[in-house]
Order: C-alpha cells, then sequence, then structure tokens
C-alpha cells in the first residue's frame, strides 16, 4: 500500500523532448510538493499545491509546468528537456497547511537526458 | 545562499554506540526543523522533528537537540544499529512559510 507513488521509477531521454512524471498520495492529504535533488544532492523545492491550487512555485523555468487535475495527484510536465535537467525529481505530501507537518515522500523519479 | 548545512558528508560508528548528525542553519526564522533517514533508491521518510520553542524532543532511540542561540540542531540516535544506516537530512521551515529548506545530508554507516 503505496502512500506516495510516483511513476516512471526511471526516465532516459534526448534532449529536446517532452515529458511527464505523475504522482499520487492515497494519505487523503491536501497538500503536495515537487522536489528536484541535483547530483550534488541538494533536495530544492519546486512547487507545492494545496488542493489544486498553486502556493509555491520557486524559481524553476516556465518549461516546468505542474498540473493538479485533484488533490490526492500532481504531475509535472517538462518541456524542451536540457542536459541540466538531469536529477532526481521526488514528490511529496502533507497533511494540509495548519501548522508545519513532516512530509511524505514518493521513491523518486530519477530523470537521464542523453 | 544554503541556510542549512550539515557540514559532515559521512559518519561512522560501530553498532551500539551513539550517533550524533549535526545540522546548522543561518535563518533565525526558522521555528520548526525535521530529521529525514534515506535509503538508497527510496524517497526520505520523516524521522523526528522539534518546534522552536523547545529544546528536546525524544522518540525511542532518537533525540533532537536544538540550541537557538548556535542556531544548531542535532540528531542522536543510541544505540546505534546497522539498519540505521542510511543518508539522514534535517530540514527548516521559516515561521509563516509553507517552504522546507533541506540541508545536503550525512551519510551514516553502523559498523556491526
Amino acid at each position: 500500500d503505496t502512500a506516495v507513488s510516483q511513476t516512471p521509477k526511471y526516465l532516459v531521454t534526448q534532449m529536446g523532448n517532452d515529458k511527464s512524471i505523475k504522482c499520487e498520495q492515497n494519505l487523503g492529504h491536501d497538500t503536495m510538493y515537487w522536489y528536484k535533488q541535483d547530483s550534488k544532492k541538494f533536495l530544492k523545492i519546486m512547487f507545492s499545491y494545496n488542493n489544486k491550487e498553486l502556493i509555491i512555485n520557486e524559481t524553476v523555468p516556465n518549461r516546468f509546468s505542474p498540473k493538479s487535475p485533484d488533490k490526492a495527484h500532481l504531475n509535472l510536465h517538462i518541456n524542451s528537456l536540457e542536459l541540466g535537467d538531469s536529477a532526481v525529481y521526488f514528490c511529496a505530501s502533507s497533511q494540509d497547511l495548519t501548522g508545519p507537518q513532516p512530509q511524505h515522500f514518493g521513491d523518486g523519479t530519477r530523470l537521464s537526458i542523453l | 545562499d544554503q541556510q542549512v548545512k550539515q557540514n559532515s558528508p559521512s559518519l561512522s560508528v560501530q553498532e551500539g554506540r551513539i550517533s550524533i548528525l549535526n545540522c546548522d542553519y543561518t535563518n533565525s526564522m526558522f521555528d520548526y526543523f525535521l530529521w529525514y533517514k534515506k535509503y538508497p533508491a527510496e524517497g526520505p521518510t520523516f524521522l523526528i522533528s522539534i518546534s522552536s520553542i523547545k529544546d528536546k524532543n525524544e522518540d525511542g532511540r532518537f533525540t533532537v537537540f536544538l540550541n537557538k542561540s548556535a542556531k544548531h540542531l542535532s540528531l542522536h540516535i543510541v544505540p546505534s544499529q546497522p539498519g540505521d544506516s542510511a543518508v539522514y537530512f534535517c530540514a527548516a521551515r521559516a515561521s509563516g512559510t509553507y517552504k522546507y529548506i533541506f540541508g545536503t545530508g550525512t551519510r551514516l554507516k553502523v559498523l556491526a
């Protein structure tokens, strides 16, 4: 019973392609996140949605577009992939925004750009 | 500008001994701190947290200490077990924000 699941686990593609990563949580949480972990192991927030509403939008190229069709799903679409997009992308969720709370993470999607 | 720093990239400890993982921060507005543990090919899992109104929080073998004046927190694991071998991340959140800032992690190896 995976709480936060993301697909695919691995994604290898050519520069210039467009790709999507899907994320689903079955915890009944209101808030979802996308993080990027680069080669230096920094885990940086990219986006956050609360009840399908965008609440965090960090300085990320507009080639990255999140979409939340409902509060259990937060997908990440990336246009015109570049070499620097190679990283591990983690989806996470938390109960809601009422006070600080721990986040539950998926197992990551390793994106490799050739 | 790295607001949360884990200056030790790795640490080795004998089984049964204490593991102490350290984390320093620069933003005095941080009011909530968390520790996560990460195994290879898995996402981080929440371990323990502490609010800035406390200086200690304990959960079983795990204790987190917060020294606000030094802007320093530490995670103590006693006794350490081989299954504790993982990468440990500290994270912090500033009051009034929804964003968590992560450190770069410390790889702990517990030797049997």
